[in-house]
């Protein structure tokens, strides 16, 4: 079974208009981490956002934030008033604890969602 | 301006060659790691190392080698052994290895075999 699951292999949305970007995950770990990259046409890997699996709040960060729910292990990236610099590839990546029995060094990467905006 | 290098960007191999790809950080972030990317897929990690001296292997070791003996420096060979190491390749580093600490990366080397 896939760990983490990007169901929008693309996703379109006009100038200054939100978006979700959909993320679920699977671990039977009770600390775990869920990260979100940023990866335009140039491939650097950029860091968006973070959130804990014990953090009670959602995780914010200017214009990104994340909807956490995690009864229902899913972790979505909300991107409010998007620019066109925001098209690139967004991927999803989950870090699980050392209960896990496996590594807790690797992120575990979604295969991306490939974000346009339109103006 | 504190951060992660890679050299070179674009990176060209004869079939049975091995090759080293650069990472440097400046950071002062105790782990590294390397991940390779394929077209159309996330990231799968090669390689880490949690401290100088010291590294472990990851998903898809076979056919790469690492050494750690700077903190800022972790170069990834990529032997003739690979089979297809085609590829995109991603250095990052986080402060520890703690499942919390994000990891940060590099802008990446293309990898070509010829």
């Amino acid at each position: 079974a896939q760990k983490i699951t990007q169901t929008q292999p693309g996703m379109f949305v006009q100038e200054k208009e939100a978006v979700t970007l959909d993320c679920t995950y699977d671990t039977s770990d009770q600390s775990y981490g869920l990260f979100w990259y940023k990866q335009p046409s140039s491939g650097e890997m950029i860091f968006l956002i973070y959130q804990g699996s014990y953090d009670e709040q959602n995780a914010t960060e200017g214009r990104y934030s994340l909807n956490f729910q995690k009864a229902r292990k899913s972790a979505n990236l909300v991107i409010s008033a998007s620019q066109l610099g925001d098209s690139a590839m967004y991927f999803c990546a989950m870090r699980e604890g050392r209960s896990s029995g496996g590594s807790n060094y690797k992120l575990t990467f979604g295969k991306g969602t490939l974000l346009t905006v339109n103006p | 301006d504190g951060g992660i290098t890679q050299s070179p960007k674009y990176l060209f191999r004869k079939e049975g060659q091995n090759v080293t790809l650069s990472c440097e950080q400046n950071l002062n972030h105790d782990a590294m790691y390397w991940y390779r990317q394929d077209p159309g897929q996330g990231l799968r990690l090669i390689y880490y190392s949690q401290i100088v001296n010291d590294f472990q292997k990851g998903d898809i070791a076979e056919g790469y080698s690492v050494s750690r003996e700077k903190k800022e420096s972790f170069p990834l060979t990529v032997t003739s052994a690979q089979k297809n190491p085609t590829a995109f390749y991603l250095c990052a580093s986080s402060i520890s290895p703690a499942s919390t600490d994000t990891q940060y990366f590099g802008p990446g080397t293309r990898l070509t075999v010829l």
